[in-house]
């Protein structure tokens, strides 16, 4: 089954302690993102990547990295976790210029 | 860069009354328009989609048009369903990003 995979759906942590948010497609797709979603303001891309070793900033870059090592995988990273990054992440992939196909979410809650 | 306004941000209607989203974008060099639907607890799935190319595309009950002049573009839903309810977005295609609307919150009701 075509999916995009993200890990872990549901986080509570601490501010400052480094996290990884994991996103695996299996679509061969190049192109992957990621947007965070909240209340009021829609879906913000943070990060995007055009294919391997290509990453680039979204609108919302502050705070987060990235990495596209392999074409099926693009974690993000966020450091030194904030408060104001308590969200709901999505990863979405697609071929260049094609339909976006999105994970189901994962919901971050930093203390 | 590109924004995408959208409106209305709450919807309201009878079951199998049609209901209508409308979105405006400010890049003329916009060339994809996909409408998503986002239910609770899950990813925003893709409904339709338009490219420039094309004034009016159909699909069953839902139906997308775009006027690249006025540069706007619209979603309609006919006959809608209790299951129709959930979060809707359109979006517009700039070069490498999509930008999202923030969003319609629509509400059948039987």
């Amino acid at each position: 089954e075509a999916q995009v995979t993200q890990n872990p759906r549901y986080l509570i942590t601490v501010t400052g302690k480094k996290l990884t948010v994991t996103c695996s497609q299996n679509m061969n797709h190049e192109y992957m993102s990621w947007y965070r979603q909240d209340p009021g303001l829609g879906l913000r891309q943070i990060y995007y990547s055009m294919n391997v070793e290509v990453t680039d900033k979204g609108d919302v870059p502050e705070g987060y990295k990235v990495s596209r090592k392999e074409k099926r995988n693009f974690p993000l990273i966020l450091e030194s976790p904030s408060p104001n990054q308590t969200s709901l992440y999505f990863c979405a992939s697609s071929f260049p210029n094609q339909p976006q196909h999105f994970g189901d979410g994962t919901r971050l809650s930093i203390l | 860069g590109e924004n995408v306004e959208q409106h209305p941000s709450t919807l309201s209607v009878q079951e199998g009354d049609s209901a209508v989203i409308k979105c405006t974008y400010s890049d003329s060099a916009s060339n994809y328009f996909p409408w998503y639907k986002q239910e609770l607890g899950k990813g925003p799935q893709l409904i339709i989609d338009i490219r420039s190319n094309v004034g009016e595309k159909k699909d069953q009950r839902i139906a997308v048009t775009l006027n690249k002049t006025a540069k706007h573009f619209s979603l309609h839903i006919t006959e809608t369903q209790p299951e129709d309810s959930a979060v809707y977005f359109c979006a517009a295609y700039a070069g490498t990003a999509l930008i999202f609307g923030k969003g319609t919150t629509l509400s059948v009701s039987s």
